[in-house]
């Protein structure tokens, strides 16, 4: 039964310090979507890779978040420095290129304190 | 900034009750409309893509419709049970890159 995997499920950490979020995608999936969940915005997308190339990163604020794709099977979201309003769940979805389904992981909910 | 647009924004439905929803998208550079079903505590799973203005999906006691040319799609669910409570999203994707801007839900309960 694939699925995509994250890690950590839960992260507690003070304002200031670097957060890295990872994702395993799907086996064979070739794009990949970093999305956060926030009650005012609903879910919202950051960035997205094709083929390990980022193509749209500009729902990410660049200043402090970054979003790479070391290989085809993680891909990693890293807030330095964290603050406050970046608690959220993140999700990372996986999908094939000019297919239609994305399959979404459990999540990362980061609490910044 | 690509608006999409679901109502209501919640639902309170007793056992056996059909109901339905709307998601409204911008009708121009149409690609794909999907469907999501997100229950609490998990992570969204996919109930229907569709491409084709007409498209109509069915999945059990789920189904939906499909109206490119005027910009909205329907979600109905036949004989509501509690395990269908959920948040339904739906999402446009207005490329074949996969990029998808959601809405912000329908938050569906229904009571036994």
């Amino acid at each position: 039964d694939a699925r995509v995997t994250q890690t950590p499920r839960h992260k507690v950490t003070e304002m200031g310090q670097e957060v890295t979020m990872r994702c395993q995608p799907i086996l064979g999936h070739n794009t990949v979507f970093w999305y956060r969940q926030t009650m005012m915005q609903g879910l919202e997308l950051l960035a997205y890779f094709r083929n390990r190339a980022p193509l749209d990163d500009s729902g990410m604020p660049k200043d402090r978040f970054s979003a790479e794709m070391p290989d085809a099977t993680l891909a990693t979201l890293k807030i330095q420095p964290s603050e406050p309003r970046d608690s959220a769940v993140y999700f990372c979805a996986s999908g094939l290129v000019y297919g239609y389904e994305q399959y979404f992981g459990p999540g990362t909910r980061l609490t910044v304190t | 900034i690509l608006n999409v647009e679901q109502s209501p924004q919640s639902l309170h439905v007793q056992e056996g009750d059909s109901t339905n929803f709307t998601c409204s998208f911008p009708s121009s550079n149409f690609y794909a409309l999907h469907w999501y079903r997100w229950e609490t505590a998990k992570s969204p799973e996919a109930l229907f893509v569709m491409t084709l203005n007409g498209d109509e999906k069915k999945k059990g006691r789920i189904s939906a419709t499909l109206n490119t040319k005027e910009g909205y799609s329907y979600l109905y669910i036949k004989g509501s049970q509690p395990e269908d409570s959920a948040t339904y999203l739906c999402a446009f994707s207005g490329t074949s890159y996969g990029k998808l801007t959601f809405g912000q839900g329908t938050i569906l309960t229904v009571h036994p």
